[in-house]
């Protein structure tokens, strides 16, 4: 069966620093990747998504990058975070092909302070 | 792009009682309507989807209805129960999952 994992759970990073949240999927190939970003108590904006491997799609301009060095891995990136970086990431795999529901990671909250 | 405006931001309701969440997107050619429940704290999770050759689909106590020519979709919970309590999110995709684009989340609560 397919599971996808999310790692770190839970951040706490000062202004400034670097950031390098990874995902990666199990149990299936070539499958589609996304990063959301879901801020308190507000609704899930997309940040990038990948049909493949080297393929990035960003669609918010923001202070924050995306990789994927491998099939199934997702790496969401920043070289220097800011206050409005923090919020809850979650990761997201979906099949290729007919299409489907979202599979979330557990997510990662991270703090910038 | 698409847009997806979803109302009430919160919802309260008596046990046992009916919710009803509705939705609206902006985008003609979104061919997928999955809907998404969040508990505090933990991974939306997707609960019942509607693709846009189907105007109704039902799932135990949990129904969605899609209006594909006024672009509305519902969420109705029936005989609803405290676990219900989280967030609903309702989205829309054009490429039948692909690049979804979700509302901004309904709040509800179940008092028991």
């Amino acid at each position: 069966s397919q599971t996808i994992h999310q790692w770190p759970a839970t951040l706490v990073q000062p202004v400034g620093s670097p950031l390098s949240l990874e995902c990666t999927v199990e149990g299936t190939s070539n499958p589609n990747l996304y990063w959301y970003r879901q801020a308190a108590g507000r609704g899930l904006q997309l940040l990038f998504y990948s049909v493949g491997i080297g393929q990035i799609s960003s669609e918010v301009p923001q202070n924050l990058s995306a990789s994927r060095p491998q099939d199934r891995q997702f790496i969401l990136s920043s070289k220097k975070l800011l206050l409005s970086d923090s919020g809850f990431y979650l990761c997201a795999w979906t099949g290729r092909g007919a299409g489907g529901g979202y599979t979330f990671g557990s997510g990662t909250r991270l703090t910038v302070v | 792009g698409e847009n997806v405006e979803q109302h009430p931001s919160t919802l309260s309701v008596q046990e046992g009682d009916s919710a009803v969440i509705k939705c609206t997107y902006s985008d003609s050619a979104s061919n997928y309507f999955p809907w998404y429940k969040q508990e505090l704290g933990k991974r939306p999770q997707l609960i019942i989807d509607i693709r846009s050759n189907v105007g109704e689909k039902k799932d135990q106590r949990i129904a969605v209805t899609l209006n594909k020519t006024a672009k509305h979709f519902s969420l109705h919970i029936t005989e609803t129960q405290p676990e219900d309590s989280a967030v609903y999110f309702c989205a829309a995709s054009i490429g039948g999952g692909f690049k979804t684009i979700f509302g901004a989340g309904t709040r509800l609560f179940v008092k028991a």
